[in-house]
């Protein structure tokens, strides 16, 4: 399986602030023949399914914000909050489909500070 | 508005069988992949397994032979059923519709139903 590892493990930031959370995955998540990378970001509040944020490592989802954005390549992914709200603050985990099973990593709680 | 709602038994004794179905509203079912994943209390997400509009499965290795994924087109439903069930599979289970693309990955799951609480306890 892909092993998909989060840091940090926690995370606060001021309102208004930037937050970066980073993911790695195990081995390449990127096929080459359509240079997608697979690799999803979620946000998930307390009582709540997760909402899907971005897909393909950086398209984000429709109705998202544009505060949040996502970059990377290959093994190493970074979720990027420009501007924390408070309705920011969520459990936020990626996942790879580019092998099966599918792997999550194991979250990154943001909160403010 | 694509909505997907399940339900199931919550509280099951060990060695019983976890029953679960999810119907999807509003939206297409044979364009997409669908999914059960869960999550132990206070703790990470877990892909079970998918099911297609046509009824290939495929399951998780670690979960594969206690799993049984199966769809009723004609219901716009699928169900979940986890066998032989521990303390361990204690979790709030949720399904999830996979959307797949071009190259036949499946690359986002984009719509959550409402998770299902399901306790295993003597």
């Amino acid at each position: 399986d892909i092993v998909m590892t989060q840091s940090p493990d926690s995370l606060a930031v001021s309102l208004g602030g930037r937050a970066t959370i980073n993911c790695k995955s195990s081995q390449s998540i990127l096929y080459s023949s359509n240079n997608k990378n697979y690799l999803i970001w979620y946000q998930q509040k307390p009582g709540q399914p997760p909402k899907l944020l971005i897909y393909w490592a950086s398209t984000r989802e429709s109705g998202v914000p544009d505060r949040f954005s996502g970059s990377g390549s290959g093994t190493d992914f970074t979720l990027t909050i420009s501007s924390l709200q408070a309705e920011d603050v969520a459990i936020y985990y990626c996942q790879q489909y580019y092998n099966s099973p599918p792997t999550f990593g194991q979250g990154t709680k943001l909160e403010i500070k | 508005q694509v909505q997907l709602q399940q339900w199931g038994a919550g509280l099951l004794k060990p060695s019983e069988t976890l029953s679960l179905t999810c119907a999807v509203f509003g939206g297409s079912f044979s364009d997409y992949y669908w999914s059960w994943v869960r999550q132990p209390p206070g703790q990470g997400l877990e892909w079970i397994g998918e099911i297609n509009h046509s009824g290939s499965t495929d399951y998780n290795p670690s979960l594969k032979s206690r799993v049984t994924i199966s769809l009723d087109t004609s219901k716009n439903q699928f169900s979940l059923k986890l066998s032989s069930v521990t303390a361990a599979d204690t979790a709030v289970y949720f399904c999830a519709r996979g959307r797949r693309d071009a190259y036949n990955f499946v690359y986002a799951f984009d719509i959550w139903g409402q998770g299902t609480m399901v306790t295993v306890s003597s």
